[in-house]
């Protein structure tokens, strides 16, 4: 079954670095996210990606992060300047259909900024 | 923006009893409610959904049901069992944004 795959799975970083998050979603899916769950609380919406660009994005999604589609593959998201409020674990999903089908989530990639 | 309220935050039951989950979301624009169940450690996993066209909808012991006009949506999970134990959260969603709910910890008492 073919699913969502994301790497790392564990980074730590010092504050201030630059991190990048990266994600393959499922083939023949079009649209790609990423949210966050600090850890024990809820999934919060970052972003979302259709046709090479942002569709919609959360007040958390500021100056400091950015996504890219670098290849037919990758789904990135960098984070310029990590803080300590970054911690948290990244999923990425990827959905057939606009806002109206089932997200598929990778793993995770677990954040630590120290 | 869509903002998504979600109770109780915990909830016990007997295992074999039944378990209702509740949200409601504010955007009346919101026309896909989803639900996703997550074990520990794992990734969120869609267990049922339901559009703003149904009214409910079934799928052996889970159920979920919407009232567009309260602008509320329940899950509801009868004869529980111990692999039922997880978080669940509920989701509302227009366009490209799946806004979450903060979720339930689902505990089976055995």
């Amino acid at each position: 079954e073919p699913e969502v795959t994301q790497t790392p799975s564990h980074q730590v970083t010092q504050m201030g670095q630059e991190v990048i998050l990266r994600c393959v979603p499922i083939s023949n899916h079009l649209y790609f996210y990423w949210y966050r769950q600090i850890l024990g609380q809820k999934v919060e919406f970052l972003v979302s990606f259709y046709n090479n660009e942002i569709s919609e994005k959360s007040e958390i999604f500021d100056d400091q992060f950015s996504v890219e589609r670098p290849d037919g593959s990758n789904f990135t998201l960098k984070i310029r300047s990590t803080k300590l409020e970054d911690s948290a674990m990244y999923f990425c999903a990827s959905s057939e259909a606009r806002g109206r089908g089932e997200l598929f989530f990778g793993e995770g990639s677990r954040l630590t900024v120290l | 923006g869509e903002n998504v309220e979600q109770h109780p935050s915990t909830l016990s039951v007997q295992e074999g009893d039944s378990a209702v989950i509740k949200c409601t979301y504010s955007d009346s624009a919101s026309n896909y409610f989803p639900w996703y169940k997550q074990e520990l450690g794992k990734r969120p996993q869609l267990i049922i959904d339901i559009r703003s066209n149904v009214g409910e909808k079934k799928d052996q012991r889970i159920a979920v049901t919407l009232n567009k006009t309260a602008k509320h949506f329940s899950l509801h999970i009868t004869e529980t069992q111990p692999e039922d134990s997880a978080v669940y959260f509920c989701a509302a969603s227009r366009d490209d944004k799946i806004i979450f709910g903060k979720g339930t910890r689902l505990h089976i008492l055995p």
